[in-house]
């Protein structure tokens, strides 16, 4: 099984501040990799396919960047809305989450 | 565009089955998509449990496989889980999602359904 590693655990933020959230792979994954969002209640929205690749309706203040076994995410100006747990999944070998960045704003 | 809603029973006793349904509407589920099962325990990272295509491929967790079957009921536009030998760790919210060919990114999901697993 591939761990995937997500740091911080929590980022506080403040609006308008940008936000980088780091996700490590186990192992190398290419450019296999996944970032959803996820608010309370609610199902996780895919965010980026491919590491960089945006989902339909993402804003373009998000990216994604990375490759091998080193991907972040970043919000370039964050909104109120962005607030939320988000994870990282592989899709390299079967599919395996990390355990979530929780952003607090 | 597809949309999802899973159905079930939200109590199962230890060592019974987990059976759960997932009703696609707004398309048709003989598309060309995987339709997958991803599940999230308490206060964790989702985790995946397997999918399954039009034709009734399927691809399991390995760490799931000998509990799961995962099967596709094209006339009633609707997918099934079943989990067996069930204990509290599988305690969750099940959800059940669909992704495309072009990559493994799920981008439709349903709203969930929670299995408490106990006596």
């Amino acid at each position: 099984e591939i761990v995937m590693t997500q740091s911080p655990a929590t980022l506080s933020v403040s609006p308008g501040e940008r936000a980088t959230l780091s996700c490590r792979a186990g192992q190398s994954i290419s450019y296999s990799l996944a970032w959803y969002q996820q608010k309370p209640g609610q199902a996780p929205r895919l965010l980026f396919y491919g590491a960089s690749n945006r989902a339909s309706g993402v804003p373009a203040r998000f990216s994604g960047s990375g490759s091998g076994s080193e991907f972040t995410l970043t919000i370039s100006s964050l909104k109120s809305e962005d607030f939320g747990t988000y994870y990282c999944q592989q899709y390299s070998i079967w599919r395996t989450f990390g355990q979530g960045t929780k952003v607090e704003i | 565009q597809v949309q999802l809603l899973e159905s079930g029973p939200g109590l199962v006793k230890p060592s019974e089955t987990l059976s759960l349904t997932c009703t696609v509407s707004a398309d048709s589920i003989n598309s060309n998509y995987w339709w997958n099962w991803v599940r999230q325990a308490p206060g964790e990272g989702p985790e995946w449990i397997g999918e399954i295509n039009r034709s009734g491929s399927t691809n399991y967790n390995p760490s799931l496989r000998s509990r799961v079957n995962i099967s596709i009921d094209k006339a009633k536009n609707q997918f099934s889980l079943r989990l067996t030998s069930v204990t509290a760790a599988d305690t969750a919210v099940y959800y059940c999602a669909s992704r495309g060919l072009e990559h493994f990114g799920m981008d439709v999901w349903g709203q969930g359904t929670t299995v408490t697993v106990s006596s």
